[in-house]
């Protein structure tokens, strides 16, 4: 099967910079993707990494390093719409479905 | 193209009688996933179709509960016999075939509380 880990909460003040980790493991593992969900809204997608790297997608960037089991989401100039949960999906398993995390809830203060 | 669209939004239903949920997928998507979640956690997967096949269904579903994509087009999810453990928000999702699959769109959901 498939396992997540991320952090359940972070703090961090408008206009910096934060990092949520994950870890995984999976059986034939295919991809990372990120999603943010706002209270009572649905899950949106973020970023996806295949390859080791970084991608980048404005203020957003993530992160995988497949020999590590590990990927990070990077946001920048955090806004307080950013306030949300960010869930971090592996593909893998040999099938197309995504296993969620059990995601990390953002607040972002003034 | 509007997105996904789920009705209804929200049911409120006595344990035991049967629910049924409708999704419908962004047109030009193949894919369409069920997940549960429950507050304070991710996005179960329950199971998914690629047009009018059932590819897969998670171990975790029981019997209870089954879903149709007869024409590739809308699904409905069907939960038998309720329990107050069904108590869930029911996602639907789209996408793409192949690396679709890493990205999907999500529907707002509905809201299934069992008294």
């Amino acid at each position: 099967g498939q396992s997540l880990e991320q952090p359940s909460e972070v703090t961090a003040v408008e206009g910096a910079i934060v990092q949520i980790n994950c870890t995984y493991q999976t059986s034939g593992f295919y991809g990372l993707s990120w999603y943010q969900q706002h209270d009572g809204g649905a899950p949106t997608f973020l970023s996806y990494n295949a390859l080791d790297g970084l991608e980048e997608t404005g203020r957003f960037s993530s992160f995988l390093s497949r020999s590590d089991s590990y990927g990070y989401l990077l946001l920048q100039e955090l806004q307080m719409k950013d306030s949300a949960s960010y869930f971090c999906a592996v593909r893998g398993g040999g099938g197309n479905k995504l296993t969620f995390g059990t995601g990390t809830q953002l607040k972002v203060e003034l | 193209d509007t997105g996904v669209s789920q009705d209804p939004r929200h049911k409120i239903t006595k344990r035991g009688q049967n629910v049924t949920f409708r999704c419908d997928p962004i047109s030009e998507h193949n894919r369409l996933y069920w997940y549960r979640q429950t507050l304070g956690q991710g996005p179960e997967f329950l199971t998914y179709f690629q047009n009018e096949a059932q590819l897969e269904k998670s171990r975790l579903l029981s019997d209870r509960f089954s879903a149709e994509r007869p024409k590739g087009s809308f699904s409905t999810l069907e939960i038998q016999r309720t329990e107050q453990g069904d108590s869930a928000m029911y996602l639907c999702a789209s996408s793409h075939a192949g690396d679709g699959a890493y990205e999907q769109y999500f529907g707002p959901g509905t809201r299934l509380t069992v008294t």
